[in-house]
């Protein structure tokens, strides 16, 4: 069984920190890591995804990934309200069916 | 980035009926989509993985004569669900990617609710 694993939180944070999301995985060969937001009742859109070993920045957010230690997270710089959301995590092994984790519940605080 | 539309986005009906969910990539070829189910505060479960012009993959548990996939054109696929059940309530999300690409986009979801 490949798991994505998520600590389902909730996360608070205050507004202006920085959020940090975790996701490990158990496939070692997985290849594209993906993380997506979702909002109460709305469906995921892509926030960001990586390939390669290290970080990537996109704006306020970083993805960083260690494939040595199966492990892939998500920083959310600058806090806002509007953040507020479940972060899923998703890895597929080249086979375009991402497998998701169950997210994580992320609450900023005015 | 890519939009991907479903129709109906809310969907009411009496136990026995068929559904028909319709998902649509706008502004790309779509030669795979995938149809998710999430029930209240779960994740997302693939249903099924559809190829444009071949039968549809279901995983484990997901009965492929009751949740009917076709994908006629690389812009749509559509989801029946059929003789639904109250049980069969849900929100269901479909996907799309474009070719040989892995990043899936996603559909607004529709939410059925079987009376």
């Amino acid at each position: 069984q490949k798991e994505v694993e998520q600590n389902s939180g909730p996360l608070s944070v205050p507004e202006g920190a920085i959020a940090s999301l975790n996701c490990t995985y158990s496939d070692r060969g997985s290849q594209s890591f993906f993380w997506y937001r979702q909002y109460s009742g709305k469906s995921p859109e892509l926030i960001m995804f990586i390939y390669s070993n290290g970080d990537k920045e996109d704006g306020r957010f970083t993805a960083q990934l260690n494939k040595a230690s199966q492990y892939v997270s998500l920083l959310i710089r600058d806090s806002q309200p509007s953040d507020s959301a479940t972060y899923l995590c998703a890895v597929t092994n080249s086979g375009y069916a991402l497998n998701f984790g169950k997210g994580t519940s992320l609450l900023v605080t005015p | 980035g890519a939009v991907v539309s479903q129709h109906p986005s809310w969907v009411i009906c009496k136990s026995g009926t068929s559904v028909k969910i319709e998902c649509r990539s706008l502004d790309f070829q779509a030669t795979t989509m995938f149809w998710y189910r999430q029930f209240p505060k779960q994740s997302l479960m693939l249903m099924a993985t559809s190829n444009e012009g071949s039968k549809a993959t279901y995983e484990q548990g997901v009965e492929k004569d009751k949740f009917l996939i076709n994908h006629a054109s690389l812009t749509l696929s559509t989801l029946t669900v059929t003789s639904a059940h109250p049980e069969d309530s849900s929100f269901y999300i479909c996907s799309a990617s474009e070719p040989l690409q892995e990043t899936q986009y996603f559909g607004p979801g529709t939410r059925l609710l079987v009376l």
